[in-house]
């Protein structure tokens, strides 16, 4: 009965590779997040997705890319990785956008992501 | 964009005592302001939201209060037990940017026994 879930929940890689993380939820949603936390606990959203917006945190490198095959699964993919990608990644799913009650979001286990 | 400062990044209290984490945010558009608990490896879980129309909401031990004038909202947690240790993490958002979450730097909240 699990609501969000991500594989891997460890990942440990070279600089220079590329990885993707998974993430789906069964909870019928229309909107799913990338969230990043690093060591210091600080949580930043990367990207807000439904099927019709994507809307990217200008901050994120372009090494960084969601993909949604459907609306139960987005999928992050890194390329290239970096030392400084390493941290927490969340993805986390609502209901949808535009209404009050469609605010709340549910967050997935977390993938920790390590480059060496 | 939105700015969330949250304030203490620490906060000690004996078990029985009251604690109280304070946010404040930037962007007026702003209407939804939920509360998240991390325990040590774990997800953010919500424990209590709050919305723009609103000016107070209790949840049994928790209570969140928010002033839109001043742009600030915060977390009370009234006898506090040592399970409710854990990193708590207050956030904003608007429909204007795809209700995606800016969050706080988090408190930890430590609770003696």
């Amino acid at each position: 009965d699990t609501a969000v879930s991500q594989t891997p929940k460890y990942l440990v890689t070279q600089m220079g590779n590329d990885k993707s993380i998974k993430c789906e939820q069964n909870l019928g949603h229309d909107t799913m997040y990338w969230y990043k936390q690093d060591s210091k606990k600080f949580l930043k959203i990367m990207f807000s997705y439904n099927n019709k917006e994507l809307i990217i945190n200008e901050t994120v490198p372009n090494r960084f890319s969601p993909k949604s095959p459907d609306k139960a699964h987005l999928n992050l993919h890194i390329n290239s990785l970096e030392l400084g990608d390493s941290a927490v990644y969340f993805c986390a799913s609502s209901q949808g956008v535009g209404l009050p009650s469609y605010n709340e979001q549910f967050f997935g286990p977390g993938t920790r992501l390590t480059v060496l | 964009g939105e700015n969330v400062e949250q304030h203490p990044s620490t906060l000690s209290v004996q078990e029985g005592d009251s604690a109280v984490i304070k946010c404040t945010y930037s962007d007026s558009a702003s209407n939804y302001f939920p509360w998240y608990k991390q325990e040590l490896g774990k997800r953010p879980q919500l424990i209590i939201d709050i919305r723009s129309n609103v000016g107070e909401k209790k949840d049994q031990r928790i209570a969140v209060t928010l002033n839109k004038t001043a742009k600030h909202f915060s977390l009370h947690i009234t006898e506090t037990q040592p399970e409710d240790s854990a990193v708590y993490f207050c956030a904003a958002s608007s429909n204007n940017a795809g209700n995606m979450l800016t969050f706080g730097g988090g408190t930890r909240l430590m609770v003696k026994p």
